[in-house]
């Protein structure tokens, strides 16, 4: 695609609750990379796909966090069991060299 | 680990006048980038900085790299309303992930 997408755009979940949220990359875009960003925050780094390799997780938070990304294209990451403290917005980025990241729109997670 | 600090965090200027913000990093790279996110929006991409010396100007906005100061500037001239967004820089030191400031908001006031 054009962009980097992502969805959903806003999810409100119950604390204790799975939820998914899903980034599909630009096409051709060999390395993928989650974020997080808390209100008024910076951006935590999460996790990182580059191609086939093993992924870069050394920013998940805990073991509630986990993405996968199948067959080099989308990537889903997952919050299970979730907490307050995990309301924020989730964003996607990928690139295909030094150029720079292109962020998606992000998802905003609130968990009530 | 990487560090890297803008400065200042919040900047509120009247239109029309000058300013710089500050990115200082703590490790060697020669790939910085600025980004602009305006409020609850993604970030967008500003300047890419390849190499050491780089100068990149887009409308009012200029940003430089210097690394052997470890150092980027991202220059506002003649600031306008417009401008008025949190602007982050990012260092790429083994291209596995970006490293971001902490931000720096700025208000720009009629």
């Amino acid at each position: 695609g054009a962009g980097v997408s992502q969805s959903p755009s806003n999810k409100v979940t119950e604390k204790g609750k799975d939820v998914e949220l899903r980034c599909d990359p630009i096409s051709g875009h060999t390395a993928l990379y989650w974020y997080r960003q808390s209100l008024g925050q910076g951006l935590e780094f999460l996790i990182y796909f580059q191609g086939n390799s093993a992924p870069d997780k050394s920013g998940l938070p805990s073991d509630r966090f986990s993405a996968e990304r199948t067959g080099g294209s989308v990537s889903t990451l997952t919050i299970q069991r979730t907490q307050q403290e995990d309301s924020a917005v989730y964003l996607c980025a990928s690139t295909g060299g030094y150029y720079g990241y292109t962020f998606g729109s992000g998802t905003r997670l609130t968990v009530v | 680990e990487l560090k890297v600090e803008q400065n200042p965090l919040f900047l509120s200027m009247q239109e029309g006048k000058n300013y710089t913000i500050y990115c200082n990093y703590s490790t060697t790279s020669d790939r910085l980038y600025w980004y602009r996110q305006d409020p609850g929006k993604s970030l967008e991409s500003l300047f890419v900085l390849l190499s050491n010396g780089a100068v990149k100007q887009e409308g009012r906005l200029m940003a430089s790299l210097d690394t052997k100061a470890r150092l980027s500037t991202l220059h506002i001239t003649a600031a306008v309303h417009d401008l008025s967004a949190t602007y982050f820089c990012a260092v790429d030191t083994n291209g596995n992930q970006f490293y971001f400031g902490t931000g720096t908001s700025l208000t720009v006031i009629p």
